[in-house]
């Protein structure tokens, strides 16, 4: 299965900055993903990172306020911009290994916005 | 929308019992189902998939199925130990591959 890093593993940040969260992975993959995990809360889907093209968005999560980058095939940044406290989350990337392996991910990004 | 369910939301048993976390989905589209370990602040290992097309799948003391037409799944932990305790997360794979997660069941095994 792929290695995944990310970079920083936390953060604790002041309001109204933006913080870039990048996800490393040891291997070529064609679809990442980007999830927020709120406290006490389950997964939540932020969009999924397509290379050479704008990531996808779910509902309720728009490009202004998370700008995801995705430049190659190994690597995608999430920005989280204009924070709040409320963002305050855990922030996940993952990858898809394909129909007999599903999703893996990586080990997070711990974000606390005072 | 899918939406997925687990119970119960936290357990709680002596070392060495038999236990069963409990999955439920509402829409039976999925391509497979995956089942998730998260230790406190940490990301997610994954411990089993099962496709669609499969009735369970088992990894050392870890054994889940799938009722896809009922829309459930189970996860049975076998003589379980204090290294198993951690949240357990199911989720279903459906369209685009974006996987929707469960609620979550926080395991606690005590000595």
């Amino acid at each position: 299965s792929a290695v995944i890093s990310q970079k920083p593993s936390r953060d604790i940040c002041q309001r109204g900055t933006s913080l870039t969260i990048q996800c490393q992975v040891d291997s070529q993959v064609t679809m990442m993903f980007w999830y927020r995990q709120q406290p006490g809360q389950s997964l939540t889907l932020i969009a999924t990172a397509n290379q050479g093209s704008e990531a996808t968005y779910e509902s309720g999560f728009v490009i202004d306020k998370f700008p995801i980058s995705r430049p190659n095939l190994t690597f995608s940044t999430l920005t989280v911009s204009n924070m709040s406290p409320e963002d305050s989350s855990i922030y996940l990337c993952s990858v898809d290994q394909g129909s007999q392996m599903g999703q893996y991910f990586g080990p997070g990004t711990r974000l606390t916005v005072l | 929308k899918q939406e997925v369910t687990q119970i119960p939301a936290a357990l709680s048993v002596p070392e060495g019992e038999n236990l069963v976390l409990n999955c439920s989905f509402t829409d039976s589209a999925i391509y497979n189902l995956q089942w998730f370990r998260q230790d406190p602040g940490k990301g997610l290992t994954s411990l089993l998939l099962i496709q669609s097309s499969q009735r369970e799948q088992t990894s050392g003391r870890l054994n889940a199925s799938l009722d896809k037409s009922s829309g459930r799944s189970t996860l049975y932990i076998a003589a379980s130990q204090p290294g198993d305790s951690a949240t357990y997360l199911c989720a279903v794979t459906g369209g685009g591959n974006k996987l929707t997660f469960g609620t979550g069941t926080q395991l606690k095994v005590e000595l």
